[in-house]
């Protein structure tokens, strides 16, 4: 089984200051995490995702995240946001041990950032 | 980038009716596709998934007489709402993985679905 934890329903910040969004995950076998960003009444764009190698991941947009396997983490991350930043953002993994080749993603509930001027 | 597109955008139906929401891969072929479902302000829901050629899968919980999905090309995947009810007004998202990007899915836009 997976699941995926996103402790804040939102997240407010200033434009310029850096943005953190949560995200815990829990899996049986090696995480595969993927970052999305939903704007209103549209569909989802991915970011970036971590499957292996470096923990530090790079994205669109400016956002990073940090894959911590102790911690079972994968925050995302971005050192000045802006007001355009404003949406829902998803948490997602899969199961990287499935035999499935596509797996199925579990998705988090979603965090809503808001950047005010 | 890889594209999926879906039809209708948003569609406004009467209690009782079907409803078929089209995605379609523009740009590259998926024999897997798959229908989330998402609440106003909540994570998308798995709903089933679709086979090119075969039965889909549905998640527990989903009923397959209600929601009908047929997978039948390689670059289109509907899903049928029959007999709608006002309960089943949602958000319908589709996404399909791309061949040699498998951990990858991309995302249709989306279709806003109102049942009076």
């Amino acid at each position: 089984a997976q699941s995926v934890a996103q402790p804040e329903d939102q997240v407010n910040v200033a434009e310029g200051n850096p943005l953190t969004v949560k995200c815990t995950y829990s899996v049986s076998g090696n995480p595969y995490l993927f970052w999305y960003v939903q704007y209103p009444n549209r569909g989802l764009q991915f970011l970036l995702k971590y499957i292996t190698g470096d923990n530090l991941v790079k994205g669109s947009y400016g956002f990073e995240a940090e894959f911590n396997k102790s911690q079972t983490s994968f925050h995302l991350k971005k050192p000045s946001a802006l007001v355009s930043d404003s949406a829902l953002y998803f948490c997602a993994v899969r199961d990287g041990m499935t035999t499935d080749s596509w797996g199925k993603l579990q998705f988090g509930a979603g965090t809503q950032v808001v950047v005010t001027p | 980038g890889a594209v999926v597109s879906q039809h209708p955008s948003w569609v406004i139906c009467k209690s009782g009716t079907s409803v078929k929401i089209e995605c379609r891969s523009l740009d590259f072929q998926a024999t897997t596709m798959f229908w989330y479902r998402q609440f106003p302000k909540q994570s998308l829901m798995l709903m089933a998934t679709s086979n090119e050629g075969s039965k889909a899968t549905y998640e527990q919980g989903v009923e397959k007489d209600k929601f009908l999905i047929n997978h039948a090309s390689l670059t289109l995947s509907t899903l049928t709402v029959t007999s709608a009810h006002p309960e089943d007004s949602s958000f319908y998202i589709c996404s399909a993985p791309r061949a040699g990007r498998q951990n990858e899915q991309f995302f249709g836009p989306g279709t806003r679905l109102t049942v009076l």
